[in-house]
């Protein structure tokens, strides 16, 4: 069946430093994918999302990349700072669809 | 704008009870979705409500249930729990003719089940 996943469970950055996120789908049915950040207590909260005819899109410090051949998403943060940490999760969702199909995330770690 | 708001924010049931979880969502929001999040997992989608009506169904039990209300506020109602009921529930709303995409999530209700 259809599944969203993430390579790495845990990441551990310096402030300051770029962190990329990474996860793996594979339902090439998916036209939507979305990223959301988790903070401990908290629902999780959109940051941003891309459609599957655009490779790359850009927020205020966060670039989502899209490979469809290899049926990868990426979440890139730049300038990393410590109230990024938090868990970090993709989804993917399709044209007609109605729920999200989230992976089990990765926890970003921002240090001082 | 309160956003998405559920409530309780905690519960403890014992196995066997039965639970009602309540959820109002984000003004101009008309769709509610529930999703049950496990410990280190992420969240798995129940079911979706629009015009009061349960539209699409993920894979749990017959014991997962709900409702929406006119004014668009929905339950989720558990029936004879089971201790792998506990879990983060979550709510999420989306605007008319929006995608899931745009959908807002609630806070949560933690649920222990006993």
């Amino acid at each position: 069946g259809e599944s969203v996943g993430l390579h790495l469970p845990t990441l551990s950055v310096q402030e300051g430093d770029n962190s990329i996120i990474n996860c793996a789908y594979s339902n090439s049915a998916s036209d939507y994918f979305i990223w959301y950040k988790q903070e401990s207590g908290k629902g999780p909260q959109f940051i941003i999302d891309i459609r599957s005819n655009m490779d790359k899109r850009q927020g205020q410090r966060v670039t989502v990349l899209l490979n469809k051949t290899v049926k990868h998403l990426s979440l890139q943060i730049a300038a990393t700072q410590p109230g990024d940490s938090a868990v970090y999760f993709c989804a993917e969702t399709w044209t007609g669809f109605q729920k999200l199909v989230f992976g089990t995330g990765t926890r970003l770690l921002v240090s001082p | 704008d309160a956003g998405v708001t559920q409530s309780p924010t905690h519960l403890i049931k014992t196995r066997g009870q039965q639970v009602t979880l309540r959820c109002s969502p984000k003004s101009g929001h008309d769709t509610v979705s529930w999703y049950q999040q496990a410990l280190g997992q992420g969240p798995q989608f129940i079911f979706q409500y629009y015009e009061e009506e349960e539209r699409q169904r993920g894979n749990f039990p017959d014991r997962f249930s709900g409702h929406q209300f006119p004014n668009y506020s929905s339950e989720l109602n558990v029936n004879a729990l089971l201790l792998g009921d506990s879990a983060l529930y979550l709510c999420a709303s989306s605007p008319p003719g929006g995608v899931n995409t745009e959908a807002f999530f609630g806070q949560g209700t933690r649920l222990t089940v006993v």
